[in-house]
């Protein structure tokens, strides 16, 4: 059975940061891409961040390039995004999911972990 | 970026009606679109792909249809699991974009 488990959220004031940590298991996973999709209040679903298997390749969504930065460790089967100049816009509970390129589809996500971004 | 606009927002529905959720894209996007559902709480489960075709292990109950700007997502027989959210989500280009979600109430 496949398994996504998000940690690292919690309450950061603006100018932060955070790492959030994806926890996989029940599958391969060095051979599926992963990306970020977070949820918020105001804007619904946003796709944030994705990453090819072997990391070589990373997108961003205009919204956080140059302030995120995705990473994977396949020896640890474990997805990351690191989150600086956090702003308040970027509350929001942030999942994770693998990422089928060729039809740019999420099958499966995780719950999610609650980014709150407050002074 | 393109725009995906879901219709309606929420929607009143009793156990066994049948109940059509529109999706339209800003621009055409073939048939790169995905459909999702939410409840509360948990994580979102990928039902369909490529506008009409299922996950594996999604009741036959959902289908999709459309191509080019418009698109739909049917359940035909509502049970009581089907209450939740829906979204669409484009996957003709990047940014990959979502709908704003439709929200499925018991009535």
């Amino acid at each position: 059975e496949v398994q996504l488990l998000e940690s690292g959220g919690g309450l950061v004031q603006p100018g932060g940061s955070l790492r959030l940590s994806c926890a996989a298991s029940g599958f391969t996973f060095s051979s599926y891409a992963m990306s970020w999709v977070r949820l918020s209040p105001g804007k619904g679903l946003e796709w944030v961040s994705a990453i090819s298997g072997d990391g070589d390749s990373t997108y961003y969504a205009d919204s956080v390039k140059g302030r995120f930065t995705i990473s994977r460790d396949n020896s640890k089967n474990t997805l990351y995004l690191q989150m600086n100049s956090l702003r308040a816009e970027d509350t929001a509970v942030y999942s994770c999911a693998t990422w089928i390129q060729l039809w740019g589809r999420f099958d499966y996500w995780g719950q999610g972990t609650l980014v709150t971004v407050s002074s | 970026d393109i725009q995906m606009t879901q219709s309606p927002s929420s929607l009143s529905a009793s156990v066994g009606d049948r109940v059509t959720i529109t999706c339209r894209a800003s621009q055409s996007i073939s048939t790169y679109l995905n459909w999702y559902q939410q409840k509360p709480g948990k994580a979102p489960k990928f039902l369909i792909y490529a506008a009409s075709s299922l996950q594996s292990g999604v009741p036959s109950r959902f289908s999709g249809s459309g191509s080019g700007t418009d698109f739909t997502l049917t359940i035909s027989s509502l049970q009581p699991e089907d209450f939740a959210t829906y979204y669409c989500q484009q996957s003709y280009s990047t940014p990959y974009t979502f709908g704003q979600g439709t929200k499925l109430e018991i009535k």
